[in-house]
Parts: C-alpha cells; sequence; structure tokens
C-alpha cells in the first residue's frame, strides 16, 4: 500500500531501555521528519533529513538518535528511554521544501510510554 | 517565547457558525504558511497551503496571511461537526531547508 506507515503503533517501555520506531514511506520523498507531541507543546521537530545520508537536528534532539540508510526509511531510536520521553511520535515525508503545493504527509503516530 | 504562538483553546461554536483561528510567529524569515488539521489519535493532515502574504479560499476554509504584522488566521465559514479536530498552523523559512514549526494547535468542537 501507498503511503508512510510507522510501527508500533503503542509501545510500553521500562526507563533505560533501548527502544526504536519505525517509520516507511513508499514514495521515494527526498524529505523526512521525526516530530514529538505533547500537550501544551504541540509538535516539536526531533531530527529531520533532507535525503539518504544526511541528517540535521531539530528542536529537541537530545536523547534522539536517528539514521537514513535508505530513501524510505527514517528510524528513530531512544538510546536509553526516560519518562520524559513518553509522547506520541509522528513521522512526516515530502517530495520537497515546504513550498510544494502538497506539503508533507504525516504518518498515525506511535504512542509511547516509558514506566 | 515560541516561535509560534496559537491560542490552544477549547473553542466550541455552534454550527453554522464562522469560525476564525489564527497565529503569531515572530520570526521574519518564515515564507511558507500552512494550516493542519488534526483528528484525534490521528496523524495531522493539509489543509490549507500559502507562500508570502495575501489570502487563499477554498471551499469554506479561507487562510489570510499578513506578513507585516507577523499574523496568520483560517477562516471556517458554516462550520460543522465534522470540523471538530485540532486545527495546528505550520511555518517554514526559506533559509532553513525543510523545517516546519507548528504552534501549539487549536482544539475546535462545532456542536450541532
Amino acid at each position: 500500500d501507498a503511503g508512510i506507515t510507522q510501527s508500533p503503533r503503542y509501545k510500553i517501555t521500562e526507563t533505560g531501555r533501548q527502544v526504536t520506531l519505525m517509520c516507511h514511506q513508499t514514495w521515494s520523498h527526498s524529505y523526512m521528519f521525526w516530530y514529538r507531541q505533547d500537550l501544551g507543546h504541540g509538535l516539536r521537530l526531533i531530527y529531520y533529513s533532507a535525503a539518504a545520508d544526511i541528517t540535521d537536528k531539530g528542536e529537541v534532539p537530545d536523547g534522539y538518535v536517528v539514521s537514513r540508510s535508505k530513501t524510505e526509511n527514517f528510524p528513530l531510536t531512544l538510546e536509553s528511554a526516560t519518562r520524559s520521553q513518553t509522547s506520541v511520535y509522528f513521522c512526516a515525508s515530502g517530495a520537497a521544501r515546504p513550498g510544494a503545493v502538497d506539503g508533507y504527509t504525516f504518518g498515525s503516530g506511535t504512542r509511547l510510554t516509558v514506566v | 517565547q515560541k516561535e509560534v504562538e496559537q491560542d490552544p483553546g477549547p473553542l466550541s461554536v455552534p454550527e453554522g457558525a464562522i469560525v476564525s483561528l489564527n497565529c503569531t510567529y515572530s520570526n521574519s524569515a518564515f515564507q511558507y504558511f500552512m494550516w493542519y488539521r488534526q483528528y484525534s489519535r490521528k496523524g495531522p493532515e493539509l489543509l490549507m497551503y500559502t507562500y508570502s502574504s495575501g489570502n487563499k479560499e477554498d471551499g469554506r476554509f479561507t487562510a489570510q496571511v499578513d506578513k507585516s504584522s507577523k499574523y496568520i488566521s483560517l477562516f471556517i465559514r458554516d462550520s460543522q461537526p465534522s470540523d471538530s479536530a485540532t486545527y495546528l498552523c505550520a511555518m517554514s523559512p526559506y533559509n532553513q531547508g525543510g523545517k516546519l514549526i507548528f504552534g501549539q494547535g487549536t482544539e475546535l468542537s462545532v456542536k450541532p
């Protein structure tokens, strides 16, 4: 199926554990993003990538690692999960800069709880 | 101070009302302005997009950008219960790659 998919949809993990959230898109979009959404903060950018092997930090990158060896995949890893990383994580992709008429497309989100 | 400010609401209106949603911003480099709609437990979806200043209309929705005041608005005419969602403004500077900076989102409820 064409689109952008995130997995898992729900995840509960313990403090200190490493966890990886997956994001896969089928359009070969050059841009991919990871956002977290928290009450009172809206969507905050964690990391983004303009192309394979090119990544850059966003607003809240501490405690997260990303990689992009293939254009279609953009995994997000929490190296040592903390309770403050409990959030809903959204992946997004887009063909070009935001000036493109179609903007960016978001996945359905991963709801992560760190206990 | 956040780069993009948006009143989180919640905002409750009767069906058929005109809804006005607003965002202010501080970064004069923002050139691209978008409105996303997010239903509960779903990802945001692009609703409207404008470049620089001006108005854009799409059916019942109108987006306005006033760069001199650093202020953007989304108007919804003849609001429907199906418009009940969270509306997020988003902006991007021309000189910082593809990053989108979001407002906090305004929760809208349209009552039948």
